[in-house]
């Protein structure tokens, strides 16, 4: 069945360093991988998503890099401030569906 | 151009009872999908409406239901609330020429049941 793993579940990295979150998907006709942050409280926010005919994209100092044989795609953030402390999820999307999969989540401790 | 609104942002019901969450979906969005949000975890896809028809259903019992309006707007309902229904209930709206695929999620509706 359709299913979107991601480790790890807490990560803790210092500030300035970079942070890598992992996810794995079960259908190899998944086109469509969102990221999401969400803060306490408020509701997920997409910050950055590819698609499958695309192996990485960038924006500023996040990036997400995807590898469709491998069914698994990663999310990057470089030099982490304390403001990207948060809980991300990854998530893909079966074609023509508008349905979403979510990952189980990482939460993001960024160290003084 | 207004996003995805929902209402109310929060409130407490008894189990046993009924509750009614409303989404309002992005202007151009024709497609209301709702996601249940337990504390701690990811979203779950409880149901995806298109054309005033529930289109898809994640695994969630026959107490939760929904409907979908002729403006796209759209509706959650709850029966014979349970205290694990406790959670933040998620709108996301997609479709239209130029959303591609992706989805905008609403402010959520947090409920508690107590």
């Amino acid at each position: 069945g359709e299913n979107v793993e991601q480790h790890p579940s807490t990560l803790s990295v210092q500030e300035g360093d970079s942070a890598v979150i992992k996810c794995t998907y079960s259908d190899s006709a998944s086109n469509y991988f969102p990221w999401y942050k969400q803060e306490l409280g408020k509701r997920p926010q997409l910050i950055i998503d590819i698609r499958s005919n695309v192996g990485e994209k960038k924006d500023q100092r996040i990036a997400v890099t995807l590898n469709k044989t491998a069914k698994h795609f990663s999310l990057h953030i470089t030099e982490t401030q304390p403001e990207d402390s948060a809980v991300y999820f990854c998530a893909a999307e079966w074609p023509g569906d508008d349905k979403i999969i979510f990952g189980k989540g990482t939460r993001l401790h960024i160290l003084p | 151009d207004a996003g995805v609104t929902q209402s109310p942002t929060h409130l407490i019901k008894t189990r046993g009872q009924q509750v009614t969450l409303r989404c309002s979906p992005k202007s151009g969005h024709d497609t209301v999908s709702w996601y249940q949000q337990a504390l701690g975890q990811g979203p779950q896809f409880i149901f995806q409406y298109y054309e005033e028809e529930e289109r898809q259903r994640g695994n969630f019992p026959d107490r939760f239901s929904g409907h979908q309006f002729p403006n796209y707007s759209s509706e959650l309902n709850v029966n014979a609330l349970l205290l694990g229904d406790s959670a933040l209930y998620l709108c996301a709206s997609s479709g239209g020429p130029r959303s591609g695929n992706t989805i905008y999620f609403g402010e959520g509706s947090w409920l508690t049941v107590v």
